[in-house]
């Protein structure tokens, strides 16, 4: 299973861009990068996939390097509920089964 | 429903007893996930369940372990005679499969199990 190694933690001020690293580097060419957050007592909340390209949505930019073997997930300007610990996870496919290999993600504080 | 739900949402148990723990995924997903997350570790894959097909149990950590899925719908977890190590938090997930767009999994928000 492909792996990934993010820092345990990371502050941010509120209102600046929180830019958060992420080394997969054994990574297969055709897993995907997966981006989830936690907040405090609830359950995983999706953010953003890639492939290849980098790509953008309401919540977050992806930025994948040309290898693929690190990506960094961009929150152009944190707010406080951006609290919360981010996790980069590869998309394994085995057979006919699929499944998301968490780490211990990254904890981000937001500090006003 | 709107969401994935879990229940109970918190189980205390007395060590050797079974648990079960149940997942109501989202109406029409067709793949289901169980993950356990110990206290401040990420999630750890359990058990995924696909359509008919048979479900992928690699990550089941014990015997103690196992997991149905009925009708291609709702889930049950149970542990058998449970022991303190079993305790943590409970994830189930759905996804809507097929097509060739990328999709991702819902989480719901947990059982959390304490095995005293």
């Amino acid at each position: 299973d492909a792996k990934t190694t993010q820092p345990p933690s990371m502050d941010c001020a509120e209102g600046r861009a929180a830019n958060l690293p992420c080394n997969h580097s054994t990574i297969s060419g055709n897993e995907y990068v997966y981006w989830y957050r936690q907040i405090h007592s609830q359950g995983p909340q999706y953010i953003i996939h890639g492939l290849k390209n980098n790509e953008t949505n309401e919540m977050a930019s992806l930025i994948i390097t040309e290898d693929r073997k690190s990506s960094t997930l961009i929150l152009p300007h944190a707010t406080l509920r951006d609290t919360a610990v981010y996790y980069c996870i590869v998309r394994v496919r085995q057979g006919g089964s699929e499944k998301l290999v968490f780490g211990k993600g990254t904890k981000l504080t937001v500090n006003p | 429903g709107a969401g994935v739900s879990q229940s109970p949402s918190n189980k205390v148990t007395e060590k050797g007893k079974d648990v079960e723990l149940r997942c109501d995924p989202i109406s029409g997903h067709t793949a289901l996930y169980w993950y356990r997350q110990s206290l401040g570790q990420g999630l750890e894959f359990l058990i995924y369940f696909q359509g008919n097909s048979a479900p992928d149990k690699s990550g089941l950590p014990s015997d103690r372990f196992s997991a149905e899925r009925t009708g291609g719908s709702v889930s049950t977890l149970t542990i058998q005679r449970t022991q303190q190590e079993d305790s943590a938090v409970y994830l189930c997930a759905s996804l809507l499969t097929g097509g060739t767009t990328v999709k991702e999994q819902f989480f719901g928000p947990g059982t959390r199990l304490t095995v005293l």
